[in-house]
Order: C-alpha cells, then structure tokens, then sequence
C-alpha cells in the first residue's frame, strides 16, 4: 500500500526563480494538503486540494499557487522566490477533506 | 484565535524514565486532536488521536494521551522511553467538521540519555 510520495526529496534555487514540487497522494485517498514546515516550527498550513478545487487556504502570499489533477496527485508552485521559502514542504492527504492526514517524507527547498 | 502551544521546546529524559509532553489548545469548536512524531528529515507520523469518547487515548510505540477539556489539554505520556523516541513531537488541532485546516504547535524536542 503506497504511501504518500513526493518528489524531488531536495532541491536547490536562487531567489526570483519559480519551483514546481510534486505529491501522489495515498492509495483511496482523494484530498491532498500542502504545509511550509521552517526549520525549528511546526508545519504551517498553505492550502487543501479537493475534487480538483483549491478548498481552503492559509496565510500564505498569491506567489504560492497549487493544482489537483484527475488522478488526485498535486503540484505546488512557488514563484519568485525569496530567501524566506527555504523550507521542507509536506503535503498531507486524507479522504473526503477527513482527518488524520496522512504524510510524506517532504521536499526539501533550499534558497540561495 | 486558534492555536497549539507547546510550553516545552526541548526535554532530556533518562532511557527507561516515563516521559510526559505538555499541549495546550486555544480552539472555537470542540476540536479533534492529534500528536505527531518527526524523525530528522522524515514526514510525520501519526502517534495518536481523540476525536471523541474516552478521554484517554491509545496510540502506537506504547503513547498514550489524556484530553482534559476543562484544561484545554492533550498531554502525551509514556510509562520508559527508549533511545529510539528522540525525534521531534508536534501536537495538531483540527475541527470536527471536515472543512477547516489543520493547526499544529510549535513541537518539543525530545533527547534520550542512554
């Protein structure tokens, strides 16, 4: 039973530039949810994909945007990238918008 | 406002000594509650929940947690802790209806003396 995976594990940008992070949600899982997790602090909310619509979202600038395809994977996109982005970037799913969520390892974004 | 405090940033226990993880919440609905554990450059994972009924909950790797809604409160316990639970714990609150986000605290880190 695949878990949630995402892809790549690392990468590495310079500001201004624009970065595209990736999440195939768990097996029966139709929900997806991206957090920013800084180093040292909690995960924080960014938005909820569900049936292809953005459904909620956090305290987060337009420069983060987000997709949901067919299939219930997502991207998050991040333009203009500030030294601020540098994070690792979890996305959670879940079935229904339910809870618990569940995990994947993340994406690890540094900016230089 | 909604939100998780977590009073302990960083705690040291001995292996084998019983260990207890201090949440608080500030939360308008009557929330669902969780605990996650985050090993260095892993996800989360999910220790263990309370959505409803008894106030003291079960979860994997011998964790347990006790809601007291008087005290806004959702400690994590655990009777011997072993080497293997140094990692960083996160408390999360989220709302009983399926359309609200997700909040967590800040997390405490935990080190085990061998």
């Amino acid at each position: 039973d695949a878990g949630v995976t995402q892809s790549p594990t690392h990468l590495i940008k310079t500001r201004g530039q624009q970065v595209t992070l990736r999440c195939s949600p768990k097996s029966g899982h139709d929900t997806v949810s991206w957090y920013q997790q800084a180093l040292g602090q909690g995960p924080q909310f960014i938005f909820q994909y569900y049936e292809e619509e953005e459904r909620q979202r956090g305290n987060f600038p337009d420069r983060f945007s987000g997709h949901q395809f067919p299939n219930y994977s997502s991207e998050l996109n991040v333009n203009a990238l500030l030294l601020g982005d540098s994070a690792l970037y979890l996305c959670a799913s879940s079935l229904g918008q339910s809870v618990p969520q569940h995990f994947g390892d993340g994406t690890r974004l540094s900016i230089l | 406002a909604q939100s998780v405090t977590q009073p302990d940033i960083h705690i040291t226990v001995s292996e084998g000594a019983s260990l207890e993880l201090r949440c608080n919440y500030s939360y308008g609905a009557t929330p669902y509650l969780f605990w996650y554990v985050q090993s260095p450059g892993q996800g989360l994972q999910l220790l263990l929940k309370y959505f409803s009924g008894d106030t003291l909950v079960q979860g994997i790797k011998g964790f347990e947690a006790e809601f007291k809604r008087s005290q806004s409160s959702f400690n994590l316990r655990k009777p011997s802790v072993h080497w293997s639970d140094a990692a960083e714990y996160f408390c999360a609150v989220g709302a009983r209806t399926s359309y609200d986000k997700v909040i967590f605290g800040p997390g405490t880190s935990l080190s085990v003396i061998p």
